[in-house]
C-alpha cells in the first residue's frame, strides 16, 4: 500500500513538444504529491506539488493533473526545452507528523533539440 | 538563504568500517529527513529528526542509525558496512512538522569497497 508507480522509465520528447509523465498510489491516505526534478551529481528538485483538493495545478510550463477517484496524477510538462532533459521523480506522503516521502521509480527524460 | 549543505560529498570506505555523514538544514527549519538513492532501489526513505526526536524510520536495518543537534544540523552513521550501503545519501530539510515542503541537499556519495 506504500507503492507508488511511476511510468514510463524513459522518455525522449522534440524540443518544442509536451512531455508526459504518470503516477498511480494505493494508499488513500496520501495527501501530499510532489514532483521533483534530479539533473546528474545533483540532489532532488522541488518542481510542483498537489494536495487532493484540487485536480490541477499549474505553474509556468509545468503542471500536475489530479485524479482522487482514479487514484493517479500526472507532470505534463509544455513547450519542453534541452534543458529539461533531467530524471523527475513524483512522491506521495501524508502531511501529517508521519510525513515521509514514498518516490516513484523515476523517469528519464531527454529533450532533443 | 542557503541550502542545504551535506558534508562531505564523496567517501571511499572498507567492508567493516563504519562512516558519518553531516547535514545542515536551512536556516530556520527544524525537520530533517534522510534518503538513499541506489539505481536499483531508487529513492527510499531513512529516517527523520524533528527537534532532536526520530520521528519516522523506514525500513533499513540498525546499522542505520541517526541523530539530530540542538541547531538542527543532523548526522547520520552507519556501521559495519557492506558492499550495497554504497549510494547517494540525501538529507532533506523542511521547515516545520507538517504542511511544509521539503528541500534536498546534494547529498553524499558513499563508495564501500
Amino acid at each position: 500500500q506504500q507503492q507508488v508507480k511511476q511510468s514510463p522509465q524513459s522518455l525522449i520528447v522534440q524540443k518544442g513538444g509536451i512531455s508526459i509523465i504518470n503516477c498511480a498510489y494505493e494508499n488513500t491516505a496520501f495527501d501530499y504529491f510532489p514532483w521533483y526534478q534530479q539533473f546528474p551529481g545533483k540532489g532532488p528538485a522541488l518542481l510542483i506539488a498537489i494536495r487532493p483538493d484540487v485536480s490541477e495545478k499549474k505553474e509556468g510550463r509545468f503542471t500536475i493533473s489530479f485524479n482522487k477517484s482514479a487514484k493517479q496524477f500526472s507532470l505534463h510538462i509544455m513547450d519542453s526545452q534541452p534543458g529539461d532533459s533531467a530524471t523527475y521523480f513524483c512522491a506521495a506522503s501524508r502531511m501529517d507528523s508521519s510525513y515521509k516521502l514514498i518516490f516513484g521509480s523515476g523517469t528519464r527524460l531527454l529533450v532533443r533539440p | 538563504k542557503a541550502g542545504v549543505t551535506q558534508t562531505p560529498r564523496y567517501l571511499i570506505k572498507t567492508r567493516g568500517q563504519q562512516v558519518t555523514l553531516s547535514c545542515s538544514p536551512i536556516s530556520g527549519h527544524r525537520s530533517v529527513s534522510w534518503y538513499q538513492q541506489t539505481p536499483g532501489q531508487g529513492l527510499q526513505f531513512l529516517f527523520e529528526y524533528f527537534s532532536e526526536t526520530q520521528r519516522n524510520k523506514g525500513n533499513f536495518p540498525g546499522r542505520f542509525s541517526g541523530r539530530q543537534f540542538s541547531n538542527s544540523r543532523s548526522e547520520m552513521n552507519v556501521s559495519t558496512l557492506e558492499l550495497g550501503d554504497s549510494a547517494l545519501y540525501l538529507c532533506a530539510s523542511r521547515g516545520g512538522a507538517v504542511n511544509t515542503e521539503a528541500f534536498f541537499g546534494q547529498g553524499t556519495r558513499l563508495t564501500v569497497v
